[in-house]
């Protein structure tokens, strides 16, 4: 059974300009996460969907990330102008159960983002 | 606010050597943890997870961690160090805020295991 995958693995991009960055949960399951890593710091949660639905955008930074999961599948984060503050890495996680405390997610190998 | 603190964000120890990583919590309700390992260029992967049912939790790789809530503490052990345990590994705790349950990670702790 294939994992969460993200892509690209890599993107070196400059400030003010736009990057989307994907994430393929694992098939069945209706919970998907994104979470960023900046560097040295702990992974913080940025938003969570269940099937097509924002469950709680809490974590994200400003408006230019715009998440979407059109039709409950894959899932992308846009970031739009993109600033320097924004490199890091950004994973993705899926779970089948989203509504137990315990419940656990898969993550995906994450996208590290460098905007120069 | 629940947090996570790892103590020591880089821990050397010999290979056979005892591997001891810490991971400390602050839960007002009683907590769910778990400890995930990235190895280099992988996602993260689950070692293992606390869930109320024992305080002795097994995991994957001969890793254990001991749920001890006096000490609100919940740390990772492995008796015997090897080679391919050398990864970051991150303690974290579930917590439900906004309507859904996330992850509040620590800053993590990367592993050198020396030959």
């Amino acid at each position: 059974e294939a994992g969460v995958t993200q892509f690209p693995s890599h993107s070196v991009i400059e400030k003010g300009q736009t990057v989307t960055l994907r994430c393929d949960p694992i098939s069945g399951h209706d919970n998907l996460y994104w979470y960023r890593r900046v560097m040295g710091k702990e992974i913080k949660f940025l938003l969570h969907f269940v099937k097509e639905s924002k469950q709680d955008e809490s974590g994200m930074p400003n408006n230019r990330f715009l998440a979407e999961r059109t039709g409950g599948t894959y899932s992308t984060l846009k970031v739009q102008p993109a600033e320097l503050e924004d490199s890091g890495v950004y994973f993705c996680a899926s779970s089948l159960v989203g509504s137990r405390s315990y419940n656990e997610q898969f993550f995906g190998p994450g996208t590290r983002l460098t905007v120069l | 606010a629940q947090s996570v603190t790892q103590l020591g964000s880089h821990v050397s120890v010999s290979e056979g050597a005892l591997v001891l990583l810490r991971c400390n919590y602050s839960s007002s309700v009683p907590p769910y943890l778990f400890w995930y390992v990235q190895y280099p260029n992988q996602g993260l992967q689950l070692l293992l997870k606390y869930t109320s049912a024992a305080t002795l939790v097994k995991g994957i790789n001969g890793f254990e961690a001991e749920f001890k809530k006096s000490e609100t503490s919940f740390h990772l052990t492995k008796p015997s160090a090897h080679m391919s345990d050398a990864a970051e590994y991150f303690c974290a705790v579930s917590s439900f805020t906004s309507g859904t349950y996330k992850y509040i990670f620590g800053t993590g702790t990367r592993l050198k295991v020396l030959a």
